[in-house]
Formats: structure tokens, C-alpha cells, sequence
């Protein structure tokens, strides 16, 4: 099946900072990818899809000048939290869609604290 | 919008049953099962594509009633690396959406 790399697995970062997220396909290309948030105990949100070469499609209520989005190449998508606040802090996840006999190979995950 | 899930969490001594049920609001073309470990990423268990499909495999198994909007995750004889959260995934066509979870804990 896919696998899939997601850097960095943990990051704490000042107030104000910025953070990329990076997630890479490593074994086919992926023109879409998904990006999720989590927080403690609850469900995934899914916060955009990512479309290589494209501009990436943000779900309502998601902050598209916060949460930049970048597919620029059919292996990698990465997510930009700029400005970071502490309720940024939160575990963010990207998958990719594993066409319609497989489910979704997701990233490790990164854990993002906002101090 | 998002389907909800029932129970929101159990416990189960090793060996023993549970069922797990996703409900959505709206008609549904796929039905995805995956497992969450505590500070991992989710791990895809099975699909189901057809209303009335059932899917299984080792004790792991589930149904998807297309008319009802729902499905079903059947664990059988539990063992402790079960522990986890289970999420249901809706595909209704055009969206996809996670449930609300279910937080699965076997003890010895």
C-alpha cells in the first residue's frame, strides 16, 4: 500500500513563529492530498485538500492566510502554520486517498505546541 | 454533518465482544473503518463499498446497511492490542467525513 512521511513529528515554536509541515509520498504520486487536525480525545477535522499544481480547496471556517498550503510537486504537500498561537497547538495529520478499493494512508502525524 | 458514532467508549476484559456503530445523516457510498493508537496517525482497517456488504478479516469484521445510513465494526474474542480508538469514515459522494469516534480499552 502507500506510505506516506510526515516531517517533523514534533515541533514546539514560539508565538508568532511560523512552522511547515512537510508530507511526502514516498512510493507513488499523489495529486490530492488531505490535511487534518486533531485535538486531545476527539475526531480528525479535515481543514483542506491539497491539489498538486493547484490551489488547495479550505474547508469552511479554516483560515486560508493562516494555514498555507503548498502541492508543488506530485510527492509533496506541506502545510505553513504562520503567525502560530497557542490554539494552534494541536496534532496535525495529512492522508492521502487510496482510490476506491483502499482507504487512506495517513502521515505520522505532527505535534504542533504553540508557547 | 459529521456521523456519529456509538458507544463513545467501552471496556472489555480479553476475549470478549463489541460492536461499534457509525450513523450518517446523509446517503453513503463507501464506508471506511480505521484504528487510532494514542499519538499516532490512524491506521485503515477495512472498506465497504455496497449497501449490505460485510467485510471481515482475522476477528475483525463489519457490515454496512446502505438504507439505514449505517454500520456496524464487530470485534470478536478482544485482545489487548484491540485497545484503540475506532473511527468510521462516510464517503456520500462528494465529501468524506470522520466520526466521532470510539474509544476501545481491553484489560487483561
Amino acid at each position: 500500500g502507500a506510505v506516506v512521511s510526515q516531517h517533523p513529528s514534533r515541533v514546539i515554536c514560539k508565538s508568532g513563529t511560523s512552522v511547515k509541515i512537510e508530507c511526502r509520498s514516498l512510493d507513488f504520486q499523489a495529486t490530492t492530498m488531505f490535511w487534518y487536525r486533531q485535538f486531545p480525545k476527539k475526531s480528525l477535522m479535515l481543514m483542506a485538500t491539497s491539489n498538486e499544481g493547484s490551489k488547495a480547496t479550505y474547508e469552511q471556517g479554516v483560515e486560508k492566510d493562516k494555514f498555507l498550503i503548498n502541492h508543488a510537486s506530485l510527492t509533496l504537500s506541506t502545510l505553513t502554520v504562520t503567525s502560530a498561537h497557542p490554539e494552534d497547538s494541536s496534532f496535525y495529520i495529512c492522508s492521502t486517498e487510496g482510490g476506491q478499493y483502499y482507504g487512506y494512508t495517513f502521515g505520522s502525524g505532527t505535534r504542533l505546541t504553540v508557547v | 454533518q459529521q456521523p456519529v458514532q456509538s458507544p463513545q467508549a467501552v471496556i472489555l476484559r480479553e476475549g470478549e465482544d463489541a460492536v461499534i456503530n457509525c450513523s450518517s445523516s446523509k446517503a453513503l457510498y463507501s464506508v471506511h473503518w480505521y484504528r487510532q493508537k494514542h499519538g499516532e496517525a490512524p491506521v485503515f482497517l477495512m472498506i465497504l463499498l455496497k449497501g449490505g456488504e460485510q467485510k471481515g478479516h482475522d476477528k475483525i469484521s463489519a457490515s454496512f446497511n446502505e438504507k439505514k445510513q449505517q454500520s456496524s465494526l464487530y470485534l470478536t474474542a478482544s485482545q489487548l492490542s484491540y485497545s484503540g480508538t475506532y473511527f468510521c469514515g462516510l464517503n456520500t459522494g462528494n465529501q468524506f467525513y470522520f466520526g466521532t469516534g470510539t474509544s476501545l480499552t481491553v484489560i487483561p
